[in-house]
């Protein structure tokens, strides 16, 4: 089984749309949790850290279920800046590593 | 503010020549580094990382090393290189091991 499993979609959606997204783990030991959102042939930027209790930043939402282990992420009022894909990212229970998702395109259409 | 750089950002080089790529952070001391890879179609794989000067581990067997010779500045390097070893390479940064790491502009590698 994959540390960090997400579909790889792509999600088609029309400006001003809500969108989600989800992302399993596999250890349940994992203490930190992130999305990254990296733009084609670019490097990953983080967009968020996801807290226990879940945040909120501007049109992003992020959540954290550590009893079903998944990780979720909300985009409303989509533009087309927000076509990119968007990495699920687990820091493993030893601290150092990262462990990223494949990833879940987004198509933003006008 | 902190900013990461890489060079170079693209490059093509033959099986069995070495490589060396290098990464280098301003603004912030005794940062923890990464050196990651991305396939195409494959998610980020960590190669190495350190927390400081001469400290390396290494996450995955392979024909590549990786030296930090000093505090901000990390290394990676190939003395023979394989078809296999193509791919985006990243250099990251993090304050701390538990902190959100940054990642530089990243080199695409092809092997020829």
């Amino acid at each position: 089984r994959k540390e960090v499993e997400q579909d790889p979609g792509p999600f088609n959606v029309p400006e001003g749309a809500t969108v989600a997204f989800n992302c399993t783990y596999s250890n349940s030991a994992s203490q930190s949790f992130f999305w990254y959102r990296q733009d084609c042939r670019k490097e990953p930027k983080l967009l968020m850290s996801v807290y226990s209790s879940g945040n909120e930043d501007g049109r992003f939402t992020a959540q954290l279920n550590r009893a079903s282990q998944y990780i979720s992420l909300l985009i409303r009022d989509s533009k087309l800046s927000d076509s990119a894909t968007y990495l699920c990212v687990v820091r493993t229970p030893e601290g150092y590593a990262l462990n990223f998702g494949k990833g879940t395109s987004l198509l933003v259409t006008p | 503010s902190q900013t990461i750089h890489q060079w170079p950002a693209t490059l093509v080089q033959p099986v069995g020549s070495p490589l060396s790529l290098e990464c280098t952070v301003e603004g912030t001391s005794n940062p923890n580094l990464y050196w990651y890879r991305q396939a195409a179609g494959r998610g980020l794989q960590l190669l190495f990382y350190s927390v400081g000067i001469g400290q390396i581990s290494s996450e995955v067997p392979q024909n590549l090393s990786a030296s930090r010779p000093q505090d901000r500045q990390f290394i990676l390097s190939s003395k023979k290189l394989l078809l296999s070893d193509s791919g985006f390479y990243l250099c990251a940064w993090s304050v701390l091991y538990n902190q959100p790491q940054h990642f530089g502009d990243g080199t695409r590698l092809s092997i020829l």
